[in-house]
This record gives structure tokens, C-alpha cells and sequence, in this order.
């Protein structure tokens, strides 16, 4: 059981350019989200998933794309990096049925610089 | 629209004293999460609290949930410098619902 993987750990884009930022989960789990961090801010909630084919909108989701296409897999697109998203990036996963008190697990995080 | 708020954002303390850091949400929501983070690390899960009166507790912190005041507070007993971490608590209004975190209590505990 991997758990929660992010791809690429680090990250230099130019202003302007393109990247997908790659989270996978072998749990099953129904429910996955990104987040950013950033110093004295916390994390804040870009976009989430409850299944494959829904996604929706958090708190700061300007800038950013999400797709889901299957279970494990919740891709966050930059079409075109700026300077203000220059930050750690994580993805997270949890059930999202049944009685239990889904806990919810997280990647390692990617660390993304926008020069 | 639900905001999760956390004081103190900063907490500095000894070795051997108690301290409580606080979390206040807005809005009547169906579970509080609390989670620790080291420098340069991801998230670890430490507690989820699902009802009114909810306290669990491991090792030295001890996590408690008041639903009708919106606030729940994570308690240090007698602290030492292995607890210095960032503390995070997040909350989701309801099972399926997103999960929106406080800006972190950053604790710092000196020898």
C-alpha cells in the first residue's frame, strides 16, 4: 500500500508555462483534494473530488484545473504558471462513506517555484 | 461559508508545562480533525473528533470537541521538545463535505 504519491517532489517553472501536477491513491478512497501552503496562511483548499466525473471548487481555485477521470488519480493543471503560485502542493484522500470517521491521508507534497 | 480559526498562531513554552491551543469554526459541521506537521514535512493525522463531548487522547495531547460552541481545543500535558511541531485543526460540515483547515499553531518548546 503506497497511500497517497505526488509527482514531481520539485519543481521550477518559468512564468507562463504549463505543468500537471500528478497525485495517485490506492486506497479507494472516494474523496481526494488539493491543497497549497503557503508561510502564515495554512493550507488552503484549491479543488476537490468526491468520485470520478465530480469535481468542484475550494477556497483559492483561480489558476488551476482538475479532472477525474478514475478513482485513484486527481491531476491539478497549472495552464499558466504565475510568480503567486509559487508554493507547496499537496494532494490528500479519504473514504467518504459509511459510518467510519475518515481520516484523511496525505501525499508528501510538491514544492513548486514560479520564477 | 465555513472559517476554522486557531489561537495562538505562535507558542512558545517550557519543557513541563500544560498548554491548550483552540480551534473555533463558524458553522454547525460533523467532524474536527487535528494534525501535526514538521518543518518541511507532510501532514500526520493525530485525532478526529465526530461528536459533542468527543475527547481522545495519545500520550501527551488530548483533544476535546464542543459542538455547541464551535470549539475545540487540543491540550498538551506536561510538553517536551519532541512536541515542537506546527498543529493544525480542520473541519467538514458534513461526511462527504470538504475539509477546511485553520492557519496552524506553530509550537516551539524549549529544554
Amino acid at each position: 500500500n503506497a497511500g497517497v504519491t505526488q509527482t514531481p517532489k520539485f519543481q521550477v517553472l518559468k512564468t507562463g508555462q504549463s505543468m500537471t501536477l500528478q497525485c495517485a491513491q490506492d486506497m479507494n478512497h472516494e474523496y481526494m483534494s488539493w491543497y497549497r501552503q503557503d508561510p502564515g496562511m495554512g493550507l488552503r483548499l484549491i479543488h476537490y473530488s468526491v468520485g470520478a466525473g465530480i469535481t468542484d471548487q475550494g477556497e483559492v481555485p483561480n489558476g488551476y484545473n482538475v479532472s477525474r477521470s478514475t478513482t485513484e488519480d486527481f491531476p491539478l493543471r497549472l495552464l499558466s504558471a504565475a510568480p503567486s503560485q509559487t508554493s507547496v502542493y499537496f494532494c490528500a484522500s479519504r473514504a467518504n462513506s459509511g459510518g467510519s470517521y475518515n481520516e484523511q491521508f496525505f501525499g508528501p507534497g510538491t514544492r513548486l517555484t514560479v520564477l | 461559508e465555513l472559517k476554522v480559526e486557531q489561537n495562538p498562531l505562535f507558542l512558545s513554552m517550557q519543557e513541563g508545562k500544560n498548554y491548550t491551543i483552540y480551534c473555533n469554526y463558524s458553522t454547525t459541521s460533523d467532524r474536527l480533525y487535528w494534525y501535526r506537521q514538521d518543518p518541511g514535512k507532510s501532514l500526520e493525522s493525530l485525532f478526529v473528533l465526530l461528536s459533542n463531548g468527543a475527547v481522545k487522547q495519545e500520550g501527551r495531547l488530548m483533544a476535546s470537541l464542543d459542538t455547541k460552541a464551535r470549539l475545540s481545543t487540543l491540550h498538551i500535558t506536561a510538553a517536551v521538545h519532541d512536541l515542537s511541531a506546527t498543529y493544525f485543526c480542520a473541519v467538514a460540515r458534513t461526511p462527504g463535505d470538504k475539509i477546511i483547515f485553520g492557519k496552524g499553531t506553530r509550537l516551539h518548546i524549549l529544554p
